[in-house]
């Protein structure tokens, strides 16, 4: 079946630097792919998302490029701040028996310290 | 602008205990899902629904129930709560981003009910 594996966290960093969170995928057909992040004590929320291959979400200084080649989607920021500090999840659509649904990674704690 | 809002945000229960969180959203949506977060497991699905009347069972749907009798409410029942249902439930609800051929859905979703039994 679908699948999405995330690379492990947390991820600690220094403010400025730069950001890489892994997410690879498993699935028939062409999905649509997505990065969510949770902050604390709150819901999800839609980060970037891509619909087909090559497509590149971007949104808040963040990016990910949709590779069909290497069935990924990392996440990249060029410098990081505080108020980036979250959970992150890898997410792809799975349109099997019409229902939409997510299908997520376990979540990369990202920690982000001044 | 309320989105989606859970009931209730908190609560706690005795093992064998029966409890309702419910789901609203107001943004005429077609389409609600129940999924639980655990640590090191990330969200995973327990109930869905794409319509009004309609609900279908997602990867973990063990121990609970769902209905869906209003487009914008979703309810998620647990009959006889057990300790491995001590979770973080987000309710999310959706609209198709394009064509249905794109695939993208983009969902909303939640703040949370924490729940914990014992």
């Amino acid at each position: 079946g679908n699948s999405v594996t995330q690379m492990e966290g947390p991820v600690t960093l220094s403010e400025e630097a730069f950001l890489t969170i892994n997410c690879t995928y498993t699935a028939t057909g062409y999905p649509s792919l997505f990065w969510y992040v949770q902050y604390p004590g709150e819901g999800l929320q839609l980060l970037l998302k891509a619909t087909k291959a090559d497509d590149k979400g971007s949104n808040k200084g963040f990016e990910a490029t949709y590779r069909k080649e290497t069935t990924s989607f990392h996440l990249e920021k060029g410098s990081v701040q505080v108020s980036d500090s979250a959970v992150y999840f890898c997410a792809l659509s799975d349109w099997s028996g019409n229902t939409g649904k997510l299908i997520f990674g376990q979540g990369t704690t990202l920690q982000v310290k001044p | 602008n309320a989105g989606v809002t859970q009931t209730p945000k908190f609560r706690v229960l005795k093992t064998g205990q029966s409890m309702t969180l419910l789901c609203a959203q107001d943004m005429n949506h077609e389409y609600m899902y129940w999924y639980r977060q655990d640590p090191g497991m990330g969200l995973r699905l327990i109930h869905y629904s794409v319509g009004e009347g309609t609900t279908a069972k997602g990867e973990v749907p063990d121990g609970y129930n769902v209905s869906r009798l209003k487009k914008q409410n979703f309810l998620l029942g647990l009959e006889s709560a057990a300790p491995s249902q001590t979770s973080v439930y987000f309710c999310a609800s959706s609209y198709i981003a394009g064509s249905p051929s794109s695939g993208a859905n983009v969902l909303t979703f939640g703040a949370g009910s924490r729940l914990t039994v014992l």
